[in-house]
């Protein structure tokens, strides 16, 4: 079975950066690691993705080490809005069953 | 587009009733997945289709469980007999992704809260 290991809560203030970071010991060879976002009463929502070293959007940046084994979600300067629960999503391969979401890490950002 | 679309927000019914969830992908997607999300288990995948085709259903979680892809616009998830450890917050979500690709991202819908008593 594919296990993965989030911080389940986190807290931090507005104008920090925030790195939040996920492990995933039996990802699979060629699968992309994806981070989504989630507010309450909402589905996830597309955050950034990555397959190695690291990614940069508008929102966020995704680090991820050459073994691959572990991915770092990194929010410069979050604010309140950004108060929410943060998911990866990796694929340990065999179908269903190894597409795995983490449990969620709770970021609380307080003013 | 107006997103992926699930119907309804909320059911509650009572225990051995038989309950329909709905879904409606974002146009031109072509897999579409169902998940279940309780604070237990988190978020976990059901079933995903490929052009409408159902490819791996080994997450459905018992044979009351069951899901249909009439067509390339419309799924349905339905549970029957339902029981209340049934309770959950049901997701549908779609994507560009030719099968079970991480490489392309999933759109979700807003989610069916289903209580069962």
């Amino acid at each position: 079975l594919a296990k993965t290991t989030q911080p389940i809560s986190m807290d931090s203030y507005e104008g920090q950066e925030v790195n939040i970071t996920c492990s995933h010991n039996n990802i699979a060879t060629n699968d992309y690691i994806t981070w989504y976002q989630q507010f309450p009463s909402q589905g996830p929502r597309f955050i950034i993705q990555g397959y190695k070293t690291k990614v940069t959007n508008e929102v966020a940046s995704l680090f991820i080490p050459a073994d691959r084994k572990s991915s770092t979600l990194s929010l410069p300067r979050v604010s309140l809005s950004d108060t929410a629960v943060y998911y990866c999503l990796f694929d340990s391969g065999g179908g269903a069953d190894g597409l795995t979401f983490g449990k969620g890490t709770h970021l609380i950002i307080q003013p | 587009d107006a997103g992926v679309i699930q119907s309804p927000r909320h059911e509650v019914t009572e225990m051995g009733q038989e309950v329909t969830l709905r879904c409606k992908p974002i146009s031109g997607h072509n897999s579409l997945f169902w998940y279940r999300q309780t604070m237990m288990r988190g978020l976990e995948l059901l079933i995903y289709f490929n052009n409408n085709v159902p490819i791996d259903d080994s997450g459905m979680p018992e044979d009351r469980f069951s899901a249909k892809m009439p067509n390339a616009s419309f799924s349905t998830l339905k549970i029957q007999p339902s029981e209340p450890r049934d309770s959950a917050v049901y997701f549908c979500a779609s994507s560009l992704g030719p099968f079970l690709d991480t490489a392309y991202e999933q759109y979700f819908g807003p989610g069916t809260r289903l209580t069962v008593t």
